[in-house]
């Protein structure tokens, strides 16, 4: 049963700390996405990349988060300060070569972070 | 630019009666239209797809969704709505062939008994 996978599944931090959330994508996909999910803004697109190279980032705050894939099976997500307000669920989603009819995607189970 | 517009925020139904789920969009096209449900501290579930064809497309969990575009409407429905689809629904569209898509902020579904 392929699916995606996040680490860690819950993360509390003191603001000013580091964190990073990492995804490992369905084995042959290669276009991830991380979102952010709050009850104020519901779900916004971070960041995604094809075949590990960055297609869009322009939803995430340049000065302290950073995306990358250092191979075809993780990509991370890393926020360096963190701070309160970055509070929320952090998604990851993977999916397939476009152009083959709707590719959907598919979303591991969230990385919940809590910064005090 | 495309969005997506999910006008209840929180609706209530009983378990056996039907259900639907409003669904619009703004897009310059046909476009690709989704419909995920998320159950709680759960990731995104894709319940149905639609980019072309035939108009009503069937999904999983006894969901159906119909694209109407002269509505730009893609509402969800389900005939008889069980205790376990209390949930979030998001609907989403995308340009064709690309993967990128809007999500709508998200219909939260309550069955009561």
């Amino acid at each position: 049963d392929a699916r995606v996978t996040q680490t860690p599944r819950h993360k509390v931090t003191e603001m000013g700390q580091e964190v990073t959330m990492r995804c490992q994508p369905i084995l042959g996909h290669n276009t991830v996405f991380w979102y952010r999910q709050t009850m104020m803004q519901g779900l916004e697109l971070l960041a995604y990349f094809r075949n590990r190279a960055p297609l869009d980032d322009s939803g995430m705050p340049k000065d302290r988060f950073s995306a990358e894939m250092p191979d075809a099976t993780l990509a991370t997500l890393k926020i360096q300060p963190s701070e309160p307000r970055d509070s929320a669920v952090y998604f990851c989603a993977s999916g397939a070569t476009p152009g083959q009819g709707a590719n959907e995607q598919y979303f591991g189970p969230g990385t919940r972070l809590t910064v005090t | 630019a495309q969005s997506v517009t999910q006008p209840d925020i929180h609706i209530t139904v009983s378990e056996g009666a039907s259900l639907e789920l409003r669904c619009n969009y703004s897009y310059g096209a046909t476009p690709y239209l989704f419909w995920y449900v998320q159950s709680p501290g759960q990731g995104l579930q894709l319940l149905l797809k639609y980019f072309s064809g035939d108009t009503l497309v069937q999904g999983i969990k006894g969901f159906e969704a119909e694209f109407k575009r002269s509505q730009s409407s893609f509402n969800l429905r389900k005939p008889s709505v069980h205790w376990s689809d209390a949930a979030e629904y998001f609907c989403a569209v995308g340009p064709p062939g690309y993967q990128k898509v809007t999500f709508g902020i998200g219909t939260k579904l309550q069955v009561i008994p």
